[in-house]
């Protein structure tokens, strides 16, 4: 069974701090998205990565996916109220009896900017 | 709509009672998915509809637990004799084709409360 691990689970700061969410497998996916979810509503999809080392980044988010595609990471820069939310990392995972492919999801990383 | 529509959005009942849950995907995906988030949690996979047929059913807790897609469109999960441990929140997402790549639209879920 591949898993996907997340940490730190809960994460409080202060606005304009740095903070760094981490996602780590002993499996290799073939790709991982990141999604972030606030209450009430469903995940939305922030990135996909899909090669060994890959950087991406959005605004004040960067998004690394590790060489070997078992660990990511997504940093954020100076922090905003806004940022609030859970962070979800997902993996790319084949199963089903026609290989069909599925996502799996962590637990998740649930963030707190403060005013 | 323009985006994953789920009905209902809340539904309160009694142990023993069957649910049924609908999802209406984007219009054109021809991927459907169903999973499972327990409270602040990551999501589980249920099942994964491409058209009418379901390639990964591998999540299903369950033979209390059942799927349909019709017409290659709104999907229905059933659960028949519910229990306790299946409160949760039921989402459904859908994507323009099945694979990893795919950035999967999420609905807003139904939040299930089993009494």
């Amino acid at each position: 069974t591949q898993l996907l691990e997340q940490s730190p689970q809960f994460l409080s700061i202060q606005e304009g701090e740095n903070l760094t969410v981490y996602c780590n497998s002993s499996s290799v996916f073939s790709s991982l998205q990141w999604y972030r979810q606030e209450p009430g509503e469903g995940p939305v999809l922030l990135v996909t990565v899909v090669t060994g080392g890959e950087v991406k980044k959005l605004k004040r988010l960067t998004f690394q996916f590790g060489d070997a595609r078992k660990d990511s990471s997504l940093h954020i820069t100076a922090a905003q109220t806004g940022d609030t939310g859970l962070y979800l990392c997902a993996g790319g995972s084949l199963g089903g009896i026609q290989g069909a492919q599925k996502l799996v999801f962590g637990q998740g990383t649930r963030l707190t900017i403060n005013p | 709509g323009a985006g994953v529509s789920q009905s209902p959005s809340n539904k309160v009942t009694e142990k023993g009672k069957d649910v049924e849950l609908r999802c209406d995907p984007i219009s054109g995906h021809t991927a459907l998915y169903w999973y499972r988030q327990s409270l602040g949690q990551g999501l589980e996979f249920l099942i994964y509809f491409q058209g009418n047929s379901a390639p990964d059913k591998s999540g299903l807790p369950s033979d209390r637990f059942s799927a349909e897609r019709t017409g290659g469109s709104v999907s229905t999960l059933t659960i028949q004799r519910t229990q306790q441990e299946d409160s949760a929140v039921y989402l459904c997402a859908s994507s323009l084709q099945g694979g990893f790549n795919q950035p999967q639209h999420f609905g807003d879920g139904t939040r299930l409360s089993i009494l």
